[in-house]
C-alpha cells in the first residue's frame, strides 16, 4: 500500500493562477480531509468528506474548492491564488467515519504564490 | 478564538531526560484526544491517543495524563533521545474533527 499520496510535492504560482492538488489513498477509507499548515498556528481544516460525493466545509474554506467522485481521490482547487494561500497543505484519510485514531497524513503539498 | 492551547512553543532536553507537553482546549465536546508528532518534510503521525474516561495512557516511553475537570492533557516523553526531537500537536477531536494546538518544536541534545 502506498498509502495518502499527494502531488505535487511543491508549486510556485502566480496571484490570480489556478490548481488542483491531488490526493488520493488506496486504503479504501471513506472520509478524506484537507489541512494547511501555517507556521505557529497547526493544521487547518479546509474541507473534508465523508463518502464519494459528500463534502462539507472546514474551518478554513474560502478560496478552495473540493469533490469526491471516487473513493480513491479527493482533490482540492484553487481557484484564484492569493499571497495568503501560501503554506504546506496536507491530505489526511481515515476509515470508517469516527474512527480518528486510524487517520494517516500524507507527505504534503508546499505551495508558494507570488 | 483558539480553542486549543498548546505549551511551551519548543523546548530543548537533554537526552535522557523527560519533555513535558501541554494542551488545554475550551470545546467540552472533545471525545477524543491525540498528540501527533511531525518530522520535517513530512506529514504529521498519530503517536499517542486517549478517550476522556481514562486519566492515563501510556505506551513505552510516551505517556498521556488527562484532566477532564481542568480541561488539559500533557505528553510526556521519558529517557528522551535525540530521535525523538520533532515538532509535537495536540488535536482534540470530536466527531470526525481533530482541531490541531499551534504545535511545540522539541530539541533533545546528545
Amino acid at each position: 500500500n502506498a498509502g495518502v499520496t499527494q502531488t505535487p510535492k511543491f508549486q510556485v504560482l502566480k496571484t490570480g493562477q489556478s490548481m488542483t492538488l491531488q490526493c488520493a489513498q488506496d486504503m479504501n477509507h471513506e472520509y478524506m480531509s484537507w489541512y494547511r499548515q501555517d507556521p505557529g498556528m497547526g493544521l487547518r481544516l479546509i474541507h473534508y468528506s465523508v463518502g464519494a460525493g459528500i463534502t462539507d466545509q472546514g474551518e478554513v474554506p474560502n478560496g478552495y474548492n473540493v469533490s469526491r467522485s471516487t473513493t480513491e481521490d479527493f482533490p482540492l482547487r484553487l481557484l484564484s491564488a492569493a499571497p495568503s494561500q501560501t503554506s504546506v497543505y496536507f491530505c489526511a484519510s481515515s476509515s470508517p467515519p469516527g474512527r480518528i485514531e486510524t487517520q494517516y497524513f500524507g507527505p504534503g503539498t508546499r505551495l508558494l504564490v507570488l | 478564538q483558539q480553542q486549543v492551547k498548546q505549551s511551551p512553543q519548543s523546548l530543548i532536553v537533554q537526552k535522557g531526560g523527560i519533555s513535558i507537553i501541554n494542551c488545554a482546549y475550551e470545546n467540552t465536546a472533545f471525545d477524543y484526544f491525540p498528540w501527533y508528532q511531525q518530522f520535517p518534510g513530512k506529514g504529521p503521525a498519530l503517536l499517542i491517543a486517549i478517550r476522556p474516561d481514562v486519566s492515563e495512557k501510556k505506551e513505552g516511553r510516551f505517556t498521556i495524563s488527562f484532566n477532564k475537570s481542568a480541561k488539559q492533557f500533557s505528553l510526556h516523553i521519558m529517557d528522551s533521545q535525540p530521535g525523538d526531537s520533532a515538532t509535537y500537536f495536540c488535536a482534540p477531536s470530536w466527531g470526525n474533527m481533530l482541531t490541531f494546538g499551534g504545535g511545540t518544536r522539541l530539541m533533545v541534545k546528545p
